[in-house]
């Protein structure tokens, strides 16, 4: 099915390492992107192939693929991490396709 | 410097039409895939579709086909973005993007008796 699924929240303290997942079966053939939202704010890209980080992203963000689930992993989140993720992917239609979100809390 | 430059708000009645512009600059139009994405207010991303400019071919996401149109004019390096027969539910935020990595500053689009 074409379906990227995403907790719905995740929460850490600051300094810990806050990972967040998306599953889907087109995971398993497509690559995954990682986008970073504030309020008011356009997305950012995170993380695109899987695992690359575009330039000026910080190092704290990466990116890791298993079978059918990405992964964005957070090492020493900072208060300003707060904010939603999304996940994204492509269907075998090259159709793409949005995870629902996940909303990280540093506190 | 890669810039996405969209139209303004819009106030529409249910069951009118949108058509909302992206003018690009500061890239080679023809590189790059035109997407657009939409977000309801409190609501995640909403990916609506693309449209190679290269060749004008469009793919859309299964819930808009036949109510969304998605063009590129390689004259002025614009993208538009049409949308038919407007619900109160397409009140949203709509954004184009370029590879992801440069975004418009997004069209509110309010539909409204």
């Amino acid at each position: 099915s074409y379906e990227l699924t995403q907790p719905s929240s995740v929460s850490v303290s600051p300094g810990q390492t806050a990972r967040i997942t998306c599953s889907g079966d087109v995971l398993a053939k497509k690559y995954s992107r990682w986008f970073q939202q504030k309020p008011g704010q356009a997305p950012v890209l995170l993380i695109y192939k899987d695992n690359e980080r575009p330039s000026g992203i910080p190092e704290r963000f990466s990116g890791s693929s298993s079978g059918t689930t990405v992964t964005l992993t957070i090492t020493g989140a900072q208060v300003e991490d707060e904010a939603d993720y999304y996940c994204y992917s492509a269907s075998d239609t090259d159709r793409r396709m949005f995870g629902a979100g996940t909303k990280l809390t540093v506190l | 410097e890669v810039q996405l430059v969209q139209s303004g708000a819009e106030v529409k009645k249910p069951g009118a039409t949108v058509k909302i512009s992206c003018k690009a600059s500061g890239y080679t139009f023809t590189d790059y895939y035109s997407h657009w994405v939409r977000q309801a207010p409190g609501k995640g991303l909403e990916w609506m579709g693309l449209v190679d400019p290269e060749d004008g071919k469009a793919i859309y996401a299964e819930r808009f086909r036949g109510r969304v149109t998605i063009t590129a004019d390689t004259s002025t390096d614009t993208a538009y973005m049409e949308l038919s027969s407007l619900r109160s539910e397409d009140t949203a935020t709509y954004y184009c993007t370029t590879n992801y990595t440069a975004w418009g500053q997004g069209t509110l689009v309010t539909v409204s008796p």
